[in-house]
């Protein structure tokens, strides 16, 4: 199976800070990267696809890249609704496996 | 607008069985694979399984092999998820979740039901 890796785990920063989150794949996937967000007590929703690709209604704050096996998620301006939990995911093999996550905490 | 609803889900004893349903509306619901996807308490997300839109095609992952299976009936727009042998492992929220892409099996998850509490437990 293809193991995904995130860092920080966790993280707490301030309105208007820009927040990174790195992921990693154990072998190349090539672009079968997505970002799912998930707030407190609700279900996932799909933020980016194919490594950098704004889903449909998603702020153009969210932008992601890198390719291979290291990836990349920011937050150009954090929001306070954007306090949540954020996984990496691919879907290049069977089967799909996603990061632990990284919960994003504002100060 | 893509609606999921899941159903189904509730406490039941180690070994005992549940089955799962998701009905959809809002799309084609035969042009697009689906799956189920769990998330343990304070956990992480999990794929549990796949079915593509015909039901030709279904994928497990390795902790539900032989122990769940996938089904889905597209004139009732509903995908379900037979879970035999229920370990206490299997306790977890149960989302499913739609395919971005038409046809595609290997696409990212584009839509996501609210979810169903699963717990098993003596």
């Amino acid at each position: 199976d293809i193991q995904m890796t995130q860092s920080p785990s966790s993280l707490s920063a301030s309105v208007g800070d820009r927040v990174t989150i790195t992921c990693q794949a154990s072998r190349h996937i090539g672009n079968h990267l997505n970002w799912y967000q998930q707030k407190p007590g609700k279900a996932p929703e799909l933020l980016i696809y194919d490594v950098s690709n704004l889903e449909t209604g998603v702020p153009s704050r969210f932008t992601a890249g890198g390719s291979g096996t290291d990836f990349s998620f920011t937050i150009s301006s954090l929001q306070p609704e954007d306090l949540a939990t954020y996984f990496c995911q691919q879907y290049d093999e069977f089967p799909f496996t996603f990061g632990p996550g990284t919960t994003v905490d504002i100060k | 607008e893509v609606q999921l609803l899941e159903s189904g889900g509730g406490l039941v004893q180690p070994g005992g069985s549940l089955r799962l349903s998701c009905t959809a509306s809002g799309f084609s619901f035969s042009s697009y694979a689906m799956s189920w996807v769990r998330q343990a308490p304070g956990r992480g997300l999990e794929w549990v399984s796949l079915i593509s839109g015909s039901g030709g095609r279904a994928d497990y992952a390795d902790s539900v092999k032989g122990r769940f299976t996938i089904s889905r009936d597209n004139s009732k727009n509903t995908v379900y998820l037979q879970m035999n042998s229920l370990r206490g492992e299997d306790t977890a929220v149960y989302y499913c979740a739609k395919a971005q892409n038409l046809i595609m099996v290997y696409a990212p998850f584009d839509s996501w039901g609210q979810g169903t509490r699963v717990s098993v437990s003596s």
